[in-house]
């Protein structure tokens, strides 16, 4: 089957930097998402990977390891409207998106 | 990237009505939109694949006798809850596939059967 792991849950401290890992296990892989997605709203897009390595955009980059079916956000320079939902998502061999239950980061001042 | 909207925001129905969810592609013509659920604490569910022109594509376990969905233009789809019920009750997203990969949200509509 398909399956995406994420933590349920962190916390970190604004100013602060966190790393959310997400692995995955796919029917193929077209590339991996990151989405943020605040309370009673719709997610956002933050990041496409499709090859490994980083990818920096801002305070936030992604990384991906596809031998490893592994990825992570990294979030630098907390703030505190950054504590939101972020989900992990993987296009599969059929071009659906695989999604993970998403990690709840709450960030404390 | 694509600008999507949905109406309403928020619906609050009675049991058994029916409810009609809109999904709007503003400033890109959309061959493809999905609809999902979400239920609290739960990550998005793929209800269906919506393409312009023709009958959408049901992921296993929705029923679509019960969530009718139309596209009949390249900026309009809509999801109808028919004969709702309280189990119903969810966050309904729809989005924009743009390009080939690249998913754009719209702002969910929150759906209250009582």
């Amino acid at each position: 089957g398909q399956n995406i792991d994420q933590p349920t849950e962190m916390t970190a401290t604004e100013g602060a930097i966190v790393q959310i890992n997400c692995t995955y296990q796919t029917s193929g892989f077209n590339g991996l998402f990151w989405y943020q997605q605040h309370a009673g709203e719709a997610p956002t897009f933050l990041s496409y990977n499709v090859l490994d390595g980083l990818e920096e955009k801002g305070r936030f980059s992604s990384f991906l390891s596809r031998s490893k079916g592994y990825s992570y956000l990294l979030l630098k320079e907390l703030q505190m409207k950054d504590s939101a939902s972020y989900l992990c998502a993987v296009l599969d061999s059929n071009y659906q998106l695989i999604w993970g239950a998403g990690t709840k980061l709450i960030i404390k001042p | 990237g694509a600008v999507v909207s949905q109406h309403p925001s928020w619906v609050i129905c009675k049991s058994g009505t029916s409810v009609k969810i809109e999904c709007r592609s503003l400033d890109f013509q959309a061959t493809t939109m999905f609809w999902y659920r979400q239920f609290p604490k739960q990550s998005l569910m793929l209800m269906a694949t919506s393409n312009e022109g023709s009958k959408a594509t049901y992921e296993q376990g929705v029923e679509k006798d019960k969530f009718l969905i139309n596209h009949a233009s390249l900026t309009l789809s809509t999801l109808t809850v028919t004969s709702a019920h309280p189990e119903d009750s969810s966050f309904y997203i729809c989005s924009v596939l743009a390009g080939d990969v690249e998913q754009f949200f719209g702002p969910g509509t929150r759906l209250t059967v009582l």
